[in-house]
């Protein structure tokens, strides 16, 4: 089976503008999260999809939003993009409902200048 | 709150020696336990998990973790150590009932020396 990919998978924004991430799980799998890495806050929870539906949410604000499509695949979009948001968001698929082992992509590398 | 600690930024250990990178947990109820390695520019990797059962359990690569409850800790083990473990390691907790959540510790580089 292919792995979980996303794109694009690097990404240079301007402050203030907004940005969309694409993720397409593993085929058959139906949970996708999403999770943001820096070096300084390490990795962080921002949210889960299952069938079109967010279940679960972490503490991030409101300009970080998320969706999914009858085809399992999600996207998140940032809006007003901050410095701060300057990051590694991953991306991973479980065959749900289940919270077992999830399954990563390759990341997107977002930089905003 | 629910938290994971690594307490090591690094560990050091020479090609052929065992190998422990050290968790502990911090979860109310029977939380499931995870392993996961990141290599430079990549995704995180699957190592192991823990859900139920046995206190050892083995995984991808050689590695094995040991769940003990009544220290809350999952330490990820190795027999001999390649150089090619060298690595970023991450312990993982899904506590009950949150659905496809992570909590993750901050990491421990493994640097294997030859």
């Amino acid at each position: 089976k292919a792995g979980v990919t996303q794109t694009p998978r690097y990404l240079i924004k301007t402050r203030g503008q907004q940005v969309t991430l694409s993720c397409s799980p593993i085929s058959g799998h139906r949970s996708v999260s999403w999770y943001q890495q820096t070096p300084g806050q390490g990795l962080q929870f921002l949210f889960e999809y299952f069938s079109e539906t967010q279940r679960n949410k972490g503490n991030f604000p409101g300009r970080f939003s998320g969706r999914q499509f009858s085809n399992s695949r999600s996207e998140m979009n940032v809006s007003t993009l901050e410095l701060g948001d300057s990051a590694l968001y991953l991306c991973a698929s479980t065959p749900a409902p289940e919270s077992y082992e999830q399954y990563f992509g390759p990341g997107t590398r977002l930089t905003v200048t | 709150a629910q938290s994971v600690a690594q307490p090591e930024d690094q560990v050091n250990v020479a090609e052929g020696n065992p190998l422990t990178v050290k968790c502990t947990y911090s979860v109310s109820g029977n939380p499931y336990l995870f392993w996961y390695v990141q290599y430079p520019n990549r995704g995180l990797q699957f190592l192991l998990k823990y859900i139920t059962g046995d206190n050892l359990v083995k995984g991808s690569y050689g590695f094995e973790a040991e769940f003990n409850k009544s220290q809350t800790s999952f330490h990820l083990k190795k027999p001999s150590a390649l150089v090619s473990d060298s690595a970023l390691y991450f312990c993982a907790v899904s506590p009950p009932g949150n659905t496809g959540k992570l909590i993750f510790g901050q990491g421990t580089t493994l640097q294997v020396k030859p």
